[in-house]
């Protein structure tokens, strides 16, 4: 498995509460991902990163902020949390080498905002 | 931007059968397909990919063919086992955008239950 940790892995909020999730690797990537996973809806991007301190943002991204300070962390917050984003969140890395992206997925963490 | 249809959106099989799953995709620049596997409670896990020069890849039960000029690519699952019983993604790619990214577009996933 590629060596991605996320968390908290699961979380409880309150609507109106900041959150942050974190994403951690040990594989030196340079880039890195966001997703939230809905029934239905499949996997969508919400924030990606091509470098330390270069983001950009993806499909889902209103509501969501990241960081990038180190290559190895990836930081997503939810400024004020919104029952919306209720969901399963999925950190995900590539390396970008070549023309193609393969990405490995870490084990997400699970948010539900009350 | 891109869209990927995937269908069935859910697919029993007993034991021993074979599984298909189709995708479909919107644009032609997309030339990286690949297909993961999600069990429960855990994340996407890669299982095999094709790129648009080839158009057919095999690795032991699974194989995935690509159709470039239907845009349609497909999973095929042979002899398949209890351990195979999960959801499938299927995504597409343009690879390098020039805008720093190689975003992947995910089908919205099939639910596999192979019946012992």
């Amino acid at each position: 498995d590629a060596g991605i940790t996320q968390s908290p892995r699961h979380k409880v909020t309150e609507t109106g509460t900041p959150v942050t999730l974190r994403c951690h690797q040990t594989e030196n990537h340079r880039y890195m991902y966001w997703y939230r996973q809905d029934p239905g809806h499949g996997l969508r991007l919400i924030h990606y990163s091509y470098g330390v301190k270069d983001t950009d943002k993806g499909e889902v991204s209103d509501g969501y902020s990241v960081s990038r300070s180190k290559t190895e962390d990836f930081l997503l917050t939810l400024e004020s949390a919104t029952s919306s984003q209720t969901s399963v969140y999925f950190c995900a890395i590539s390396d970008g080498q070549g023309s193609y992206n393969e990405q490995f997925f870490g084990p997400g963490t699970r948010l539900t905002v009350l | 931007g891109e869209n990927v249809e995937q269908h069935p959106s859910t697919l029993s099989v007993q034991e021993g059968d074979s599984a298909v799953i189709k995708c479909t995709y919107s644009d032609s620049a997309s030339n990286y397909f690949p297909w993961y596997k999600q069990e429960l409670g855990k994340g996407p896990q890669l299982i095999i990919d094709i790129r648009s020069n080839v158009g057919e890849k095999k690795d032991q039960r699974i194989a995935v063919t690509l159709n470039k000029t239907a845009k349609h690519f497909s999973l095929h699952i042979t002899e398949t086992q209890p351990e195979d019983s999960a959801v499938y993604f299927c995504a597409a790619s343009e690879g390098y955008s020039g805008a720093g990214s190689y975003q992947l577009t995910f089908g919205k996933g099939t639910k596999l239950s192979v019946i012992p």
